[in-house]
């Protein structure tokens, strides 16, 4: 029974470079949700997919956060350009939730991320 | 905008004690409210509460929430050193299944 897998489980990246950070969700769940946790912070929404379909990005801080849900399944969150203040755990999560029902999110390990 | 405010941020009690953890908040168009353990790695689910007054109960731990108050409470009883964790709240809100709206979360502390 697997859960969210998440990978890598820890990137450092100079400050300029390009990251992208991958996640699968359980097998089935509709949804699929982005979040960025801060230390010492809760997670922070980033964006939704249902399906292939990116339904909301208004967490996304800036363009150059990028993500993509292609087949459905499998999602990358992309960031361009990494900053000091992209170093974060980034946390992703999926649900069964197709809008009709509630249900609960379930997250995977995160990645963390280090710009230095 | 919205928000979710947990108090206390940190608790430090012995093994054996009894906790309220409490959650705040204020949103648009509430679904549900969640909460979650963290320890040092993936937020593992625990309640979602969507109705008022019915108390949710796994084991030592419980949650009830007032709509009308807006606020939720946790209880541990019992505790023991392995529920230390950081206790995150977390509401759905939204016309589709939005992201959830976190709180900043309580870092519990059970000492021996």
């Amino acid at each position: 029974g697997a859960g969210v897998s998440q990978s890598p489980r820890y990137k450092v990246a100079k400050r300029g470079q390009d990251v992208a950070l991958r996640c699968d969700p359980i097998s089935g769940h509709v949804s699929l949700f982005w979040y960025q946790q801060a230390l010492g912070q809760g997670p922070e929404f980033l964006t939704y997919f249902q399906n292939e379909a990116q339904l909301d990005k208004s967490g996304l801080p800036s363009d150059r956060f990028f993500a993509e849900r292609p087949e459905g399944s499998v999602s990358t969150l992309k960031i361009q350009r990494t900053q000091q203040e992209d170093s974060a755990v980034y946390l992703c999560a999926s649900s069964l939730d197709n809008g009709a029902y509630l249900y609960e999110q379930y997250f995977g390990p995160g990645t963390r991320l280090t710009v230095t | 905008e919205d928000k979710v405010v947990q108090s206390p941020l940190s608790l430090v009690v012995h093994e054996g004690d009894t906790v309220t953890l409490n959650c705040s908040y204020e949103v648009t168009n509430f679904r549900s409210l969640l909460w979650y353990k963290q320890e040092k790695k993936a937020p593992t689910f625990l309640f979602m509460l969507t109705s008022s007054g019915i108390e949710k109960k796994s084991g030592r731990l419980s949650s009830i929430l007032d709509k009308k108050e807006l606020f939720s409470i946790l209880n541990i009883t019992a505790t023991q050193t392995g529920d230390s964790a950081v206790y995150l709240c977390a509401v759905s809100s939204g016309g589709g299944a939005d992201g959830l709206t976190f709180g900043k979360g309580t870092h519990l502390i059970i000492q021996p």
